[in-house]
């Protein structure tokens, strides 16, 4: 079965400094991967996901996230980091079955930003 | 209205209370999908519907009955609840034509507190 795993519950970082959020994944096959951002109150938004090709993906607001088949790991990051970008964040492994698109999400991580 | 739409945004009941969740969806999806989210935990699918069939229940007891009446709504029917079933409910939709690198738009969801 699938699962996926990011190792930092919460992470502080300064307005300005950059930022990188690990996920690990574990699945048999070549996974599409995923990285949604719910701020307090709110549903989740897609970042940004990868499907095959180019392993460095662009998002939006400024994210990035690189595929390593190697560590099977996806990471979001970005290079300077805004105040409104305080949210919790979650990685998310995807597969089709019978009943449709199923992802599998991790623990999540919650940023807070300090000004 | 656009994307995803759920109500209520807040939920108080007591255990023999009898209460529904609604969701909509405006984007054309055929797949739509009840999520849990409990702190400290991971997102736990609850089921899955396409074309208005249910295709996963992922063991979620019975006093969860969930209703597809067109592919544009969804509902979640509670009932005889227990207190650890508070939670955010989280509704989504996506398209399920062309594989599982579809994007799941979720809607803001529930908060429901059972007393």
């Amino acid at each position: 079965a699938q699962s996926v795993t990011q190792p930092d519950i919460h992470i502080t970082v300064s307005e300005g400094a950059s930022l990188e959020l690990r996920c690990n994944y574990s699945y048999g096959a070549t996974p599409y991967l995923f990285w949604y951002v719910q701020s307090p109150g709110q549903g989740l938004q897609l970042l940004l996901k990868y499907f095959s090709g180019d392993t460095l993906v662009q998002g939006i607001k400024g994210f990035e996230a690189e595929f390593k088949r190697s560590q099977s790991s996806f990471n979001l990051r970005k290079p300077s980091v805004h105040w409104s970008d305080a949210a919790e964040y979650f990685c998310a492994v995807g597969i089709l079955t019978g009943g449709g698109n199923k992802l599998t999400f991790g623990t999540g991580t919650q940023l807070k930003v300090e000004l | 209205e656009t994307g995803v739409t759920q109500t209520p945004r807040h939920l108080v009941m007591g255990m023999t209370n009898k209460k529904s969740l609604k969701c909509e969806q405006h984007l054309g999806h055929n797949a739509m999908y009840w999520y849990k989210q409990s702190a400290k935990k991971p997102l736990e699918l609850m089921f899955v519907y396409n074309f208005k069939e249910q295709t996963e229940n992922n063991s979620v007891p019975s006093r969860f009955s969930p209703e597809c009446p067109n592919s544009s709504h969804l509902f979640l029917h509670l009932h005889t609840l227990q207190p650890e079933d508070s939670a955010l409910y989280l509704c989504a939709s996506s398209s399920r034509g062309s594989g599982r690198g579809n994007e799941q738009f979720f809607g803001p969801g529930t908060r429901l507190t059972v007393l």
